[in-house]
This record gives structure tokens, C-alpha cells and sequence, in this order.
């Protein structure tokens, strides 16, 4: 199975921040690499797919970059509602798995 | 409106067997694969199993291979999980998880969520 490591597991920052979270995979992962977003006590939200594809309705500060083994999730300009707990996804192939999540809190 | 609406979760003891339902309306369900994603509490998120819209391709994670089973029934826009021969660490939120896309067979990603049930393996 492909191995997704997420970095930080923990990040503080402050409304407005330019936030940068890194996903990297065990073995190339081509551009299939999609993010969610969790907030306490609700299902995960889809936020990007093929690593750069922003899903309807989800906010242009949102941003996704990379190809192969590392990827990139940032949010240009944090806002209160933003903070929350981010996992990265590949689908490249079997078993589907996800990184251990990143927890964005006020700092 | 997509709503998935899972159903079945229950406190069992290690080795008994479970069965999971997820009750689905507002997409056409039999065009799309269908997964489930399971979260331990306090932990990340687990894919569990998926399924494509005419049950010809299914996948497992290797943890619960052999033991549960999904399937679906698109005459009644439903997805199940047959979980036998439980264990303490199949204890977790279960979330009935529709894919937007896939790239072949069940490999894709997901779009919409249930809201999930609990299930808890104690003696």
C-alpha cells in the first residue's frame, strides 16, 4: 500500500496567515491526490481533487500543487472558518489511504 | 439534495458480526461507486471498502479483507456492510461515502459523506 505522510500535525496560525501543508507519498502518485476538509464532529468535505481542481463552492484561497511523491494544500489568506483538520488522499491504487491529518488551530 | 443516511451501528462483542446500511437519495445511485470510510475516535480517516455501480468490481482494505463484505441493492438506492468476526480495533465511525470520480475499478475519490455511525467492539 502507498504510505501518505502529512506535515505538520499541528500548525498555528492567525486569521490572515498564509497556511502551507505538505502530503507526501510513498511511491509516485501521478497528480491523484485529492484534500478534505474535517471539522470537529462533521463528515470530511472535499476541497481538491487531482491535486490542483478546486471542488464547486469551495473558496479560491484554497489551493493545490505538486505531481509524483509531493503535494501541497494552501490557503492564501486563513480565515475564522478555516480552521479545522486537513487530510490528503491518493487514488492512484489500492488500498485508497490518507494522511494522518493535519489539525489547523488559532494560534 | 445528496443525503446519505447510514443506519446499524451498535456496541458488539469481539467476534460477533454487524451489518451496516446506507440509505441514499437526491443523486441517481446506480451510476456511481460507493465506498465506505471508517474513522476511529480521535484518529484519521480509514478507507474501508468501495464499490462499483454494478457490484462487478470491489475493493477491501487489507485490515477487514475476509471479514466484511459490501454490497449494494440500486432497486432500493442502498450500500451495506456485512462485518463479521469483529475486532476491538474495528471500533470507529462508519461513513457511507459516495466517489465523484475514479480513475478504474473503485480507485477514487469522494465527494459526498453520511454523517456516520458509530460502531463499538468490546467485551
Amino acid at each position: 500500500d502507498i504510505q501518505m505522510t502529512q506535515s505538520p500535525s499541528t500548525l498555528s496560525a492567525s486569521v490572515g496567515d498564509r497556511v502551507t501543508i505538505t502530503c507526501r507519498a510513498s511511491q509516485s502518485i501521478s497528480s491523484y491526490l485529492a484534500w478534505y476538509q474535517q471539522k470537529p464532529g462533521k463528515a470530511p468535505n472535499l476541497l481538491i481533487y487531482k491535486t490542483s481542481s478546486l471542488e464547486n463552492g469551495v473558496p479560491s484561497r484554497f489551493s493545490g500543487s505538486g505531481s509524483g511523491t509531493e503535494f501541497t494544500l494552501t490557503i492564501s489568506s486563513l480565515q475564522s472558518d478555516d480552521f479545522a483538520t486537513y487530510y490528503c488522499q491518493q487514488y492512484n491504487s489500492y488500498s485508497l489511504t490518507f494522511g494522518g491529518g493535519t489539525k489547523v488551530e488559532i494560534k | 439534495e445528496v443525503q446519505l443516511v447510514e443506519s446499524g451501528g451498535a456496541l458488539v462483542q469481539p467476534g460477533r458480526s454487524l451489518r451496516l446500511s446506507c440509505a441514499a437519495s437526491g443523486f441517481t445511485f446506480h451510476n456511481y461507486v460507493m465506498h465506505w470510510v471508517r474513522q476511529a475516535p480521535g484518529k484519521g480517516l480509514e478507507w474501508v471498502s468501495g464499490i462499483s455501480w454494478n457490484s462487478g468490481s470491489i475493493g477491501y482494505a487489507d485490515s477487514v479483507k475476509g471479514r466484511f463484505t459490501i454490497s449494494r441493492d440500486n432497486a432500493k438506492n442502498c450500500l451495506y456492510l456485512q462485518m463479521n468476526s469483529l475486532r476491538e480495533e474495528d471500533t470507529a465511525l462508519y461513513y457511507c461515502v459516495k466517489a465523484l470520480l475514479v480513475v478504474r475499478e473503485v480507485i477514487g475519490f469522494f465527494d459526498y459523506w453520511g454523517q456516520g455511525t458509530l460502531v463499538t467492539v468490546s467485551s
